[in-house]
């Protein structure tokens, strides 16, 4: 069974700081990993995905996230945090066959202090 | 043009009334998802149709029933609301097999059972 664990149910950044959101899967074979955000009241946004391509994948918003299958993480980064980057972000991971379902991480409320 | 839509936004009942919320999504997606957020933001999906076929059922009390007339539309018909209902729900959309099931979401519905 898949499974993701989200470190840190909220992270605090300085406005220009580094964002580091940290994000560990459970799966028997190299997954689909996906990070998606929420600004609050609307639905969730794909930041950016893994599918078994480059292990550091890059996503909008100037966010990245690198695939490291020997520590079963996938940590969302972003070199300098912007006021607008405050919000909700969840991991989740899918397996391939067609019959699996994506599992979500609990999240992690980014805040951003001026 | 709005990729998955939901409709109502936000919906207030009474415990014992029975409701319905609506999605489409005009990406030409096969697969539709319902998806409930608690007030804790965690994420669980409810259910899943692939070209009008249920494939994920979790495990949800049978007073809710999905409903997909077509590819484009799946519908959420909950009987006899409980207080335990409300939250967000959200519907997706994917294609199978493609872009490792990326799934695009609307913008919620939320429900407030009184």
């Amino acid at each position: 069974a898949q499974s993701v664990t989200q470190l840190g149910s909220h992270v605090s950044v300085s406005e220009g700081a580094l964002v580091l959101l940290r994000c560990n899967y459970s799966s028997s074979v190299p997954p689909y990993l996906f990070w998606y955000v929420q600004y609050p009241n609307q639905g969730l946004q794909l930041l950016l995905k893994y599918t078994s391509a480059a292990t550091l994948v890059k996503g909008i918003n100037g966010f990245e996230a690198e695939f490291k299958k020997s520590e079963t993480s996938f940590h969302l980064t972003k070199p300098s945090a912007h006021m607008s980057d405050a919000a909700e972000y969840f991991c989740a991971v899918r397996g391939y066959s067609s019959a699996s379902k994506i599992i979500f991480g609990s999240g992690t409320r980014l805040s951003i202090r001026p | 043009d709005t990729a998955v839509s939901q409709t109502p936004k936000y919906l207030v009942t009474q415990m014992g009334n029975d409701k319905s919320i609506k999605c489409e999504q005009n990406l030409g997606h096969d697969t539709m998802y319902w998806y409930k957020q608690d007030s804790k933001k965690f994420l669980k999906i409810m259910f899943s149709y692939n070209n009008k076929e249920l494939i994920i059922n979790e495990t949800v009390p049978n007073r809710f029933s999905p409903k997909s007339p077509d590819k484009a539309h799946l519908n959420l018909h909950i009987n006899s609301l409980e207080l335990g209902d409300s939250a967000v729900y959200f519907c997706a959309s994917s294609r199978q097999g493609a872009d490792g099931y990326e799934q695009y979401f609307g913008p919620g519905t939320r429900l407030t059972v009184t």
